[in-house]
């Protein structure tokens, strides 16, 4: 069964530091989303992501957080200066359509210190 | 924009009960409801989804029911099994489909 992968499973960083998470979503699914989950809380939307362009963000997403698809397979989120509070369990998730089932990641865990 | 509310926090049954979990939702234009069961440490993963257009579908032992008039949907696991315990999220999509708003979540522990 095609899976959503995520690398890597585990990321730990300084404050102040980039991180890139990377996805690779099922090959034939054209809406791309990243989540985040605080620990112990809900599942909270990041953005979303179809036809190469950014379809809709939270207000979450600020100008610290930006997505790429940069060779039609992976599917980046890059946070330029990480703050202590952006340690959480980072989803990513595809869909066929926009209405169909959400196929998760195994995530990535974030830790900032 | 849509507002999905869960309910209850945390749910704890008795071996063979049955385990209800409900949702209600805000926007009239959300038209696809799953129900993502997920593991300590694990990723969600779809267990059952309801479209507007059906009020109840079921596949063994989980069963969704929907109301579109009063804006709710519900899980029922019947004859729950200590392999059911885990934390259960209800979402629904957004009107533009560019999103899934999920609910708070639902721990559920069934005890043996």
């Amino acid at each position: 069964e095609p899976e959503v992968t995520q690398t890597p499973s585990h990321q730990v960083t300084q404050m102040g530091q980039e991180v890139i998470l990377r996805c690779v979503p099922i090959s034939n699914h054209l809406y791309f989303y990243w989540y985040r989950q605080i620990l112990g809380q809900k599942v909270e939307f990041l953005v979303s992501f179809y036809n190469n362009e950014i379809s809709e963000k939270s207000e979450i997403f600020d100008d610290q957080f930006s997505v790429e698809r940069p060779d039609g397979s992976n599917f980046t989120l890059k946070i330029r200066s990480t703050k202590l509070e952006d340690s959480a369990m980072y989803f990513c998730a595809s869909t066929l359509q926009g209405n169909t089932e959400a196929f998760f990641g195994q995530g990535t865990r974030l830790t900032v210190v | 924009g849509e507002n999905v509310e869960q309910h209850p926090s945390t749910l704890s049954v008795q071996e063979g009960d049955s385990a209800v979990i409900k949702c209600t939702y805000s926007d009239s234009a959300s038209n696809y409801f799953p129900w993502y069961k997920q593991e300590l440490g694990k990723r969600p993963q779809l267990i059952i989804d309801i479209r507007s257009n059906v009020g109840e579908k079921k596949d063994q032992r989980i069963a969704v029911t929907l109301n579109k008039t009063a804006k709710h949907f519900s899980l029922h696991i019947t004859e729950t099994q200590p392999e059911d315990s885990a934390v259960y999220f209800c979402a629904a999509t957004a009107r533009n489909f560019n999103k899934f708003y999920f609910g708070s979540g639902t721990k559920l522990n069934v005890k043996p």
